[in-house]
C-alpha cells in the first residue's frame, strides 16, 4: 500500500498567520483527502483533492480558509489561513489503497496561540 | 459530519481480557472499516468489512456487521498493553477509494497491565 510522508509533524503558530502542510505519496494516486481532528474528537473530512481540478470541500469548510493545491499525482498541500485558536487540531492527509482501505499520513499537530 | 456513535467512549480492561467496541451509522454503505490511532498520531487500518459480509476475522480481531441495524462491533481478544489506543469505525458510502470516509466518534481503550 502507499506510504505518505506528511510534514510538519507539529507546529505552534501565532494567530492571524497561515501554515501550509505537505503530503508526499510514494505512488501516483487520483484522490487525496484532508481531515481535521479537533482535540479529543474524531476525524472530519475537510476536502477531496483531485489532480488538475479544484478541490471539493465538505459542508462547513471553505476554500478561502483551507486552500488546497494538488500539482501532481503524488503531492498535495493544505494551508490553514488566518489562524485562530479554534484551528488548533491535528490535520491528516489520506489516500485510498487498492483493497478499499485508506492510508493516512502521520498527522500535523497544530497549536495556535 | 459524523456518521454515528461508538460505545463505549472509553473502556479500561485488564491485559488478557477481551475488548468489545460498538459502532452505529446512519446511511447506506459499501463497506465499514476500523482504524487504530495511537496518541493522536496517524491512523492505522485494521480491517474492512463489506456490506454483504456479516463477520470477518484478522488475527486477534473479529468484526461483525449488521446492515439491518446499521451497526458493527470490533472484538479484540487476549488484549495486550500495546492495544492501548483510540479505535474508530469509518464508513465508505460507495467504495473504491474515491469519496473518503465518515468516522464515528471513537472508543479510547486502555489495557491495564
Amino acid at each position: 500500500s502507499a506510504v505518505i510522508s506528511q510534514k510538519p509533524s507539529r507546529d505552534i503558530c501565532q494567530r492571524g498567520t497561515s501554515l501550509t502542510i505537505q503530503c508526499q505519496v510514494d505512488s501516483q494516486v487520483t484522490m487525496m483527502f484532508w481531515y481535521r481532528q479537533q482535540p479529543g474528537q474524531s476525524l472530519t473530512l475537510i476536502a477531496t483533492a483531485n489532480q488538475g481540478s479544484e478541490a471539493t470541500y465538505e459542508s462547513g469548510f471553505v476554500i478561502d480558509k483551507f486552500p488546497i493545491s494538488r500539482p501532481n499525482l503524488t503531492f498535495s498541500t493544505l494551508t490553514v489561513s488566518n489562524m485562530s485558536p479554534e484551528d488548533s487540531s491535528i490535520y491528516l492527509c489520506s489516500v485510498g489503497v487498492g483493497s478499499g482501505g485508506y492510508t493516512f499520513g502521520s498527522g500535523t499537530r497544530l497549536t495556535v496561540v | 459530519s459524523q456518521q454515528g456513535e461508538e460505545d463505549p467512549q472509553a473502556l479500561s480492561i485488564q491485559e488478557g481480557e477481551n475488548a468489545t467496541m460498538n459502532c452505529s451509522y446512519k446511511t447506506s454503505i459499501n463497506n465499514l472499516q476500523w482504524y487504530r490511532q495511537n496518541s493522536g498520531r496517524g491512523l492505522v487500518h485494521l480491517i474492512l468489512i463489506r456490506s454483504n459480509e456479516r463477520e470477518k476475522h484478522s488475527g486477534r480481531l473479529r468484526v461483525t456487521l449488521d446492515t439491518s441495524k446499521k451497526s458493527s462491533s470490533l472484538l479484540i481478544t487476549a488484549s495486550r498493553a500495546a492495544d492501548t489506543a483510540s479505535y474508530f469505525c469509518a464508513t465508505d458510502a460507495r467504495g473504491g477509494g474515491a469519496d473518503g470516509l465518515t468516522f464515528g466518534k471513537g472508543t479510547h481503550l486502555i489495557i491495564q497491565p
